[in-house]
């Protein structure tokens, strides 16, 4: 089956400082690979996806993630963390059966410090 | 929210009494889906709609029931409620193809007591 794993359930960095928060997979077949944002009382936002091609993607908001076949991973990055980047993080991968459905991981709450 | 609302927003039910919640999209999508968030667990799907009548289960989907008579309604009914299913609800939709990504409604909060 298809699942995503997110290892921190929290990542603390200071403003200005580069973050990643992390995630790994496992798929049978080729990975497609989804980060999403949830700001406090609202929906889960798109930030960027990984479906072939370059193994760097970039995404919304300076946020870009990279793809690592041989690590199983698919870590998110930026360069200069924002106190605005304060969210909780969500890996997803589609899953197995049937083209459009996505399993999510547990989540990671990243909190920037001023 | 990408042209998707939910209703209600909040709702706090009793114990046993069925409850209903709303999805409307206006992108005219034709995939619609229905996931729970609970900590600890992510987002975890209930049941999901790949056409208009066209619906199946996904891992959470006991205690759970949907409807979907029009492309953009995708109606999910708790046919009993229990405390277990107090959680923050959250529709989703999706496009065809292979860009996959799914946009998420801003979710209802239930409290079941």
């Amino acid at each position: 089956a298809q699942s995503v794993a997110q290892p921190e359930d929290q990542v603390n960095v200071a403003e200005g400082n580069p973050l990643t928060v992390k995630c790994t997979y496992s798929v049978s077949g080729n990975p497609y690979l989804f980060w999403y944002v949830q700001y406090p009382n609202r929906g889960l936002q798109f930030l960027l996806k990984y479906i072939t091609g370059d193994n760097l993607v970039k995404g919304s908001y300076g946020f870009e993630a990279e793809f690592n076949k041989s690590q199983t991973s698919f870590h998110l990055k930026k360069p200069s963390a924002l106190v605005s980047d304060s969210a909780l993080y969500f890996c997803a991968v589609r899953g197995l059966r049937g083209f459009q459905k996505l399993v999510f991981g547990t989540g990671t709450r990243l909190l920037v410090s001023p | 929210d990408a042209g998707i609302t939910q209703s209600p927003r909040h709702k706090v039910t009793e114990t046993g009494t069925p409850v209903t919640l709303r999805c409307h999209q206006t992108e005219n999508h034709r995939y619609m889906y229905w996931y729970r968030q609970d900590p600890g667990h992510g987002l975890r799907l209930i049941h999901y709609s790949y056409g208009v009548k066209d619906t199946d289960k996904g891992e959470v989907s006991d205690g759970y029931s949907v409807s979907r008579s029009k492309t953009e309604d995708f109606l999910l009914t708790l046919e009993s409620a229990t405390s277990s299913q107090t959680s923050v609800y959250f529709c989703a939709i999706s496009g065809q193809g292979e860009s996959y990504e799914q946009y998420f409604g801003p979710g209802t909060r239930l409290t079941v007591t």
